[in-house]
């Protein structure tokens, strides 16, 4: 079955630790994303891709880093730098098609989440 | 003020009840999601709406635009609908990076 695959699914590291969260999707969709959810907020965008070799920062990139080498692949690094790390991240995917401005976002499709806690 | 608004933010139900959860927004939309999060944390998509209404199941997406508002109804409610309901919009323009989400509206519903 396709779907989205997110591991570890719990994650304890040490301050000063870069850890890096893994998503994989066999869904063949063209753009992937990290959120990184908190208590009481809602889904806040971390980095989102939309083709193979590009990223873009989404609203709270600070202290994260991605890459996008394989359509199927967006691993997520959270690094030293990013000062309040402990969170629940999720990785999602949709299609994309440049050119469809205006029209309806495509369905976005997500793993089961990522928990981190930094002791 | 936050650009996505649910309400109410709980909601405790019996078995049975009908349901409306709330969601008004205040900026311009391409399109409206309705997400399913379980207490395990994955979350499903139920909905993608742009106008008008949906229908899948026991459950009902509306949207109108003109008010900057939508509702998911859940209709016959069951305790395996308990989860945290999500409304999500995504501006107008191109970019798939720009959903703006709500906070939730965290639902229970008793046996």
């Amino acid at each position: 079955d396709g779907g989205i695959t997110q591991s570890p699914k719990y994650l304890f590291r040490k301050e000063g630790q870069n850890v890096t969260l893994s998503c994989e999707q066999n869904l063949n969709h063209d753009a992937m994303y990290w959120y990184r959810q908190d208590p009481g907020q809602g889904l806040r965008l971390i980095y989102y891709s939309q083709i193979v070799n590009d990223f873009q920062k989404g609203d709270i990139a600070e202290g994260y880093s991605v890459s996008r080498e394989k359509k199927e692949s967006f691993p997520l690094t959270v690094t030293s730098a990013q000062k309040n790390p402990t969170a629940f991240y999720l990785c999602a995917s949709s299609t994309y098609a440049p050119g469809q401005l205006g029209s309806g976002a495509n369905v976005l499709t997500f793993g089961a989440g990522s928990r981190l806690t930094v002791l | 003020k936050n650009e996505v608004e649910q309400s109410p933010q709980n909601l405790t139900a019996q078995e049975g009840e009908f349901i409306t959860i709330n969601c008004s927004y205040s900026v311009g939309i391409s399109a409206l999601h309705w997400l399913q999060q379980h207490p395990g944390g994955g979350i499903v998509s139920l909905f993608m709406l742009s106008s008008g209404k949906k229908k899948h199941g026991r459950l009902i997406a509306t949207i109108n635009i003109q008010e900057k508002h939508s509702s998911l109804h859940i209709t016959a409610s069951h305790p395996r609908d308990s989860a945290v309901y999500i409304c999500a919009v995504k501006g107008g323009g191109g970019s798939q990076g720009n959903l703006i989400f709500g906070k939730g509206t965290k639902l229970s519903v008793k046996p």
